[in-house]
């Protein structure tokens, strides 16, 4: 089975710390990507990366960074937290681009940042 | 850009009943994929479907890809309680993900 592993399930920060949240996989997948989920919003994407050290904005970017060093880890990172950054945080992966792409989510991260 | 128009919004029912819902758009697709999410975890894949008119089960679930490819339905047999959750369809023709707004179900005992 795919396992994709989020580090932090439920963390609390405060405005302006810089937040790091880590995900693992364990499929040799090459594609990974963060989301956030709200309520009334959906699942938005923030970035993706297809490749080590490759990176691509998704729809919502702003506010954030990621970083991708090995195949297996992709991180998010909030460079300055602020609270509309209050959120459930997921990561995913998958295989390869094109047909027969399935996209595996770990079990999500819950921010507060107060 | 792509959206996905999924239906209906919420269901409530008992315990035993049969259950549809479906995921339509303006788009085509290659892979539609269903998924479960539970409050506070992360969407749980039940069922990937890769190719125009596949109808692929999973113990009571079932799913079917459209022959246009702009649409995808499932069906969950015989609820029971642990059904509970919402459910969401998404689909791609590539690399990016497109998801529905979600499906939530309410199984009553």
């Amino acid at each position: 089975d795919v396992k994709v592993t989020q580090s932090s399930r439920y963390l609390v920060k405060r405005t302006g710390e810089k937040v790091f949240l880590e995900c693992v996989q364990d499929m040799d997948h090459e594609n990974m990507f963060w989301y956030r989920q709200d309520p009334g919003l959906g699942l938005r994407l923030i970035y993706f990366s297809y490749d080590v050290k490759m990176k691509e904005k998704g729809d919502i970017p702003e506010g954030y960074s990621v970083s991708r060093e090995k195949k297996e880890r992709f991180s998010l990172i909030l460079e300055s937290a602020s609270t509309n950054q209050t959120s459930m945080y997921l990561c995913a992966s998958s295989l390869k681009w094109g047909s027969g792409n399935t996209i595996y989510f770990g079990e999500g991260s819950w921010l507060t940042v107060v | 850009g792509q959206q996905l128009n999924q239906s209906p919004q919420s269901m409530f029912i008992q315990e035993g009943e049969d259950v549809s819902m479906n995921c339509t758009s303006s788009s085509i697709f290659n892979t539609w994929l269903w998924y479960k999410q539970d409050p506070g975890e992360g969407p749980v894949l039940l069922i990937a479907l890769y190719k125009a008119g596949e109808l692929t089960s999973n113990g009571r679930l079932t799913a079917q890809f459209g022959i246009t490819r702009k649409d995808s339905f499932l069906n969950i047999s015989a609820s029971i309680p642990s059904d509970v959750g919402i459910y969401f369809c998404a689909a791609t023709s590539g690399s990016r993900l497109t998801f529905g707004e979600g499906t939530q179900l309410t199984v009553n005992p």
